[in-house]
Parts: structure tokens; C-alpha cells; sequence
């Protein structure tokens, strides 16, 4: 059973250009978080989808934008990248967008490195 | 808002020795859970532990247990018996317990715990 994946893993990006991310929930998962983790920080919270919708969105500007797709994997789209964008993106997968329960374990992708020179 | 705080960036421990990560949080809810997750060079966010703010028993994984205060909005992480592989990034975080609010994470800024040979 495959966990999260996400793709690519490292990529380099010149300022001003598009990013786009993308995202495999794991299976049987139906619900899509994004987070950006920059160096020495913690995670912070972007967004997240469920039934191909953006349900929640943390404090982030309009140049991050996502999609969720039928099958539940998710893009995380950056416009007019600037350097301070250069971060890990996790994604997070769970069931549903209910309350956190036992029976909903969330899992975490291994992440895309985009660095923004 | 949800905050959380690590104040310890950095942390040592002798192999088979215990060691104590402290987080504190502050929030107006009053049901929520805590959890620690555990960042290897990796990168996947790996689950150690999680409590219940309504359970008053302090939860246990193995050789992880936690300390957790709710008066005192503290939730610490106590790893016994230190093993070589719990050298990793440690995270606390939050989430609300409401069903309607998603499952965000709120997280801190992470403790970097080196177990020494």
C-alpha cells in the first residue's frame, strides 16, 4: 500500500516563474493538506481540499492555489515565485475533513524541495 | 490563534539515557489534541505520539511518553532508553477538536535531538 507521494523531489526555479507540486494521497484517503516548511521552521498550513473543493486556507497570498482532482490528488500551484518561497512543501492525507479521531491517522508525503534563485 | 512553542532549538543525549523535549501552546479551546512528530533527514513527518486534552491519563508509546499539563498548557515529550535512530527533528503541534474546522496543524518550531554513541 503506498503512502503519500509527492513529486518532484528537488527542483530550482527563477523568481517570477510557476511552480507547480504535486500530490498522491494515500489510498483509501480522500482529503489533501499542503504545507510550506522553510529552513529551521516549522510546518505552516496552506490549504486543503476535499471533494475537489478548498476547504480551509492558512495565511498565504493568492499566488498559492491548488487543485484536487477526481482520483483525490492535488497540485499546489505558485505564481511569480520569489525567493522567500524557497521551502519544503509536505502534503498530508486523511479521511474526510472531520475533527481528528483515532481512526484517522494523518500521513505525510516525504516532501518537494524548491529552492527559487 | 493557535501558538506553540519549542524552546529548546537544539538537544543532546547520551545513548540509553532519557531525555525531556518541552513544548508549552496557547489557546481558547477547550477540547483539542497535542501531538510530536518526528522529521528524520527523510523529511516524512513521522507520528510519535498524540494526547487528548479531555483524557487526563498521560499517553504512552513505548519508550515515548508525555507529560501533559492542560492548567499549564505544557506537553512535554520524554524519550527513555535513547536509541541511536531517535536522532531527528522533533515537532510539537495542535489541532482543534471541532469537526467542522478540518484538521490543521499548528506547529512549533521543531527541537533537533542528536543521540550520541
Amino acid at each position: 500500500d503506498a503512502g503519500v507521494t509527492q513529486s518532484p523531489t528537488h527542483l530550482i526555479k527563477t523568481r517570477g516563474q510557476q511552480v507547480t507540486l504535486r500530490c498522491s494521497p494515500k489510498s483509501g484517503h480522500d482529503t489533501v493538506s499542503w504545507y510550506q516548511q522553510a529552513l529551521g521552521q516549522g510546518p505552516q498550513f496552506i490549504f486543503q481540499y476535499y471533494e475537489e473543493e478548498e476547504r480551509q486556507r492558512g495565511n498565504f497570498p493568492d499566488r498559492f492555489s491548488g487543485h484536487q482532482f477526481p482520483n483525490y490528488s492535488s497540485e499546489l500551484n505558485v505564481n511569480a515565485l520569489l525567493l522567500g518561497d524557497s521551502a519544503l512543501y509536505l502534503c498530508a492525507s486523511s479521511v474526510g475533513t472531520g475533527g481528528y479521531s483515532s481512526g484517522n491517522t494523518i500521513y505525510f508525503g516525504e516532501g518537494s524541495w524548491l529552492t527559487v534563485v | 490563534a493557535q501558538t506553540v512553542t519549542q524552546s529548546q532549538p537544539e538537544m543532546s543525549v547520551q545513548e540509553a539515557e532519557t531525555v525531556t523535549l518541552s513544548c508549552t501552546y496557547d489557546t481558547s479551546e477547550s477540547n483539542y489534541y497535542l501531538f510530536w512528530y518526528k522529521q528524520p533527514p527523510s523529511r516524512q513527518m513521522i507520528l510519535v505520539i498524540r494526547q487528548e486534552a479531555y483524557k487526563q491519563q498521560n499517553a504512552t508509546e513505548n519508550r515515548f511518553s508525555v507529560n501533559f499539563q492542560k492548567a499549564a498548557k505544557s506537553f512535554s515529550l520524554k524519550i527513555s532508553d535513547s536509541q541511536l535512530g531517535d536522532t531527528a527533528m522533533y515537532f510539537c503541534a495542535f489541532m482543534k477538536h471541532e469537526s467542522n474546522t478540518g484538521n490543521q496543524f499548528y506547529f512549533g518550531t521543531g527541537t533537533s535531538l542528536t543521540v550520541i554513541p
